[in-house]
């Protein structure tokens, strides 16, 4: 597609339960990334995907937080017995990959997730 | 990392050139300069980023100064829709975890 699609863009859940987020990069976009972004805080680091790979898990908080990304495109990010602490902007970004010339990352508009 | 020093905010008329300026001097030889912004509740959009050269594209220009220690990013005919906080940091080509200080809030005034 033309930019960064994520889905839902808003999801409210209670306590306990478990969420999906999906992403779906640009396309031909190797590399995949997960933040997350609290009310007035700074980007949070969660996940990198290097085609279907993760070679960098080491921004997901908890083991309640997983991520899959299949042929090298979409990506899933699951969040299991959620908490109120978990509510945020969860902003999915792709780029063409790490390489000499940059890395210009591209965002999602974001899937808002409310626990209550 | 490289950190960037931004005005909190500032004031720009419509149709008027938005010149929004960033300190990094401590950047490294193999950083680049990134311009994003953030427009309330939706992500982060990329604008621009240059390595020593001045850039342009369809949104902005951007002008890194020689000794490359501070860049000004031009918003050449500010519209409504710029209303946002732009952010300046330093990236090198294998980063991917970004981290964006306090940013620059720039409104555009009719």
């Amino acid at each position: 597609g033309a930019g960064v699609s994520q889905s839902p863009s808003n999801k409210v859940t209670e306590k306990g339960k478990d969420v999906e987020l999906r992403c779906d990069p640009i396309s031909g976009h190797t590399a995949l990334y997960w933040y997350r972004q609290s009310l007035g805080q700074g980007l949070e680091f969660l996940i990198y995907f290097q085609g279907n790979s993760a070679p960098d898990k080491s921004g997901l908080p908890s083991d309640r937080f997983s991520a899959e990304r299949t042929g090298g495109s979409v990506s899933t990010l699951t969040i299991q017995r959620t908490q109120q602490e978990d509510s945020a902007v969860y902003l999915c970004a792709s780029s063409a990959g790490l390489h000499r010339t940059g890395n210009t990352i591209y965002f999602g508009e974001g899937s808002w997730l409310t626990v209550v | 990392d490289a950190k960037t020093t931004q005005p909190p905010s500032m004031d720009c008329a419509e149709g008027r050139a938005a010149n929004l300026p960033c300190n990094h001097s401590t950047i490294s030889g193999n950083e680049y300069v990134y311009w994003y912004r953030q427009i309330h509740s939706q992500g982060p959009q990329y604008i621009i980023h240059g390595l020593k050269n001045n850039e342009t594209n369809e949104m902005a220009s951007l002008i890194i100064t020689e000794d490359r220690k501070s860049s000004t990013l031009i918003l050449p005919h500010a519209t409504l829709r710029d209303t946002a906080v732009y952010y300046c940091i330093v990236q090198r080509s294998n980063d991917y975890k970004l981290s964006f200080g306090a940013g620059t809030t720039v409104t555009v005034r009719a």
